[in-house]
């Protein structure tokens, strides 16, 4: 199927543990990224993609690790999951450059006990 | 630091009422404003990207607009299915190479039959 999913959509795992979410797009879009979305805040970047093999910190990037050995995969790791990680999480991608539209996978519901 | 403050929080609407959501923004340099549409247990949906001050854009019961500091999404004579999670969301002009965009927290519309 065309277009950005996330795997698993829901996880409870326990303090300490390591995590890992996935993410795949099918449009071959240069850019991706991995936002948090809790209450009271906005969408909160924690790491961005330009390219396959080139990643960069966003706003709240530790405690979280991310690759991108394929265009079309960016994987997000909690090494070790802390409580305060307890958040939805949400892929997106977009074209390169300029103001464009980012269009975001169902996101993955995290809960860290 | 760039800066997105959407009120009101919540809005409750008779079908039919219109209204308008309102996003205020702090931005260097404005390169462009993203509106999104968000349910409940999925992922923002981009409904619409302004770039200058007085340009408007409509989809369907939807008009946004733009000024220097702040856009308006207007709604006109809203059904229950618009009731959703409205985003507004910022791109600055100096992000260079990395595409920071800053979302506000958003307004829940709820439509009441």
């Amino acid at each position: 199927d065309a277009g950005i999913t996330q795997s698993p959509r829901y996880k409870i795992t326990e303090t300490g543990r390591q995590v890992t979410l996935m993410c795949h797009q099918t449009w071959s879009h240069s850019y991706m990224f991995w936002y948090r979305q809790d209450l009271g805040h906005g969408l909160r970047l924690i790491y961005y993609s330009a390219a396959a093999d080139i990643t960069d910190k966003g706003e709240v990037p530790d405690g979280y690790v991310v690759s991108r050995s394929k265009t079309e995969n960016f994987p997000l790791t909690l090494e070790s999951a802390t409580r305060s990680q307890t958040s939805v999480y949400f892929c997106a991608s977009n074209l390169a450059g300029g103001p464009n539209e980012q269009f975001f996978g169902p996101g993955t519901r995290l809960t860290v006990l | 630091e760039d800066q997105v403050t959407q009120s009101p929080e919540a809005l409750r609407l008779q079908e039919g009422e219109s209204s308008s959501l309102n996003c205020s923004y702090t931005v260097s340099g404005l390169r462009g404003l993203f509106w999104y549409r968000q349910d409940p247990g999925k992922g923002p949906e981009f409904l619409f990207t302004l770039y200058s001050a007085g340009e408007e854009k409509e989809k369907e019961r939807l008009k946004a607009t733009l000024t220097k500091k702040e856009s308006f999404l207007h709604i006109t004579a809203p059904k229950p299915e618009d009731s959703a999670t409205y985003l507004c969301a910022v791109q600055a002009l100096n992000s260079g190479g990395y595409q920071k965009v800053t979302f506000g927290i958003g307004t829940k519309l709820q439509v009441i039959p």
